[in-house]
C-alpha cells in the first residue's frame, strides 16, 4: 500500500506567476481533497475531487484549479499568485469522499515572493 | 465563530504527566477525526470516531455527541509527544473542517 505523495516539497514563486502542486492517491482511494495551511492556523478547505470530478469547493476564488487524473492523482494550479498566498498546501486522499478516514501527504510550502 | 474550537492553544507538560487537549464543534457532524501535525508538515491519522471512545497505545479519544465535544488525552506523555493536535470534522461536502491546533511541548 503507497502513502501519498506531493511535489515538489518546497517551492519558490514570483507575485504573478502560475504554480502546479501535485498529489498521488494512495491506492484504492478515489477522492483527493486539497486544503491551504497558512503559518498557526489550521488548514482550509480549497476543493476537493472525486473520480475525476470537482465535488465541493471551499471559499478560494476561481484562479484556485485543479484536476483529477484517471488515476485519481490530482493537480492544484493557482494563477496570478498573490503574497497571501505563501502556505502549505495540503493534499488527502480517500475513498468515497472521505467516509472511512484520509491519508495526508506531507505537503508543499509555497513561497511568494 | 470557528466552527471547530480547541483549547489550549498551547500546553506544556513534564514527562509522564497525563493531557487532555479539548474540541467543541458547532456544526452537524458524520465523523471527527484527532490528527498529529508535525513541524514538517505532515499530518497523521490519529482517531476518527463517531460516538464513545476510542484507544490506541497511549492515546485516547472521546466524543459526546449530544453536547457537540470530543478529548484526546494522552497518558504518561513523552517528549516524542510533542507536535500539534488538530481535531478535524467531515463536513456536508465530504471536506474536513479543521480546529486552529493545539501545540503540545512535553519537557524531559
Amino acid at each position: 500500500e503507497t502513502g501519498v505523495t506531493q511535489s515538489p516539497t518546497h517551492l519558490i514563486k514570483t507575485r504573478g506567476q502560475q504554480v502546479t502542486l501535485r498529489c498521488s492517491s494512495q491506492s484504492g482511494h478515489n477522492t483527493v481533497s486539497w486544503y491551504q495551511q497558512a503559518l498557526g492556523q489550521g488548514p482550509q478547505f480549497i476543493f476537493q475531487y472525486y473520480r475525476e470530478e470537482e465535488n465541493g469547493r471551499g471559499n478560494f476564488p476561481p484562479r484556485f484549479s485543479g484536476l483529477q487524473f484517471p488515476n485519481y492523482s490530482s493537480e492544484l494550479n493557482v494563477n496570478a499568485l498573490e503574497l497571501d498566498d505563501s502556505a502549505l498546501y495540503l493534499c488527502a486522499s480517500s475513498t468515497n469522499l472521505g467516509g472511512y478516514g484520509y491519508t495526508f501527504g506531507s505537503g508543499t510550502r509555497l513561497t511568494v515572493v | 465563530k470557528n466552527e471547530v474550537e480547541q483549547s489550549p492553544q498551547n500546553l506544556t507538560a513534564q514527562e509522564g504527566e497525563f493531557i487532555t487537549i479539548n474540541c467543541s464543534y458547532s456544526v452537524g457532524i458524520s465523523a471527527l477525526h484527532w490528527l498529529q501535525q508535525h513541524p514538517g508538515g505532515g499530518i497523521v491519522s490519529l482517531f476518527m470516531l463517531s460516538s464513545g471512545k476510542k484507544k490506541h497505545g497511549r492515546l485516547i479519544a472521546t466524543i459526546n455527541i449530544q453536547e457537540k465535544h470530543s478529548s484526546l488525552h494522552i497518558t504518561a506523555s513523552h517528549p516524542r509527544d510533542s507536535a500539534v493536535y488538530i481535531c478535524a470534522v467531515r463536513g456536508s461536502q465530504g471536506n474536513l473542517i479543521f480546529g486552529k491546533g493545539t501545540k503540545l511541548s512535553v519537557k524531559p
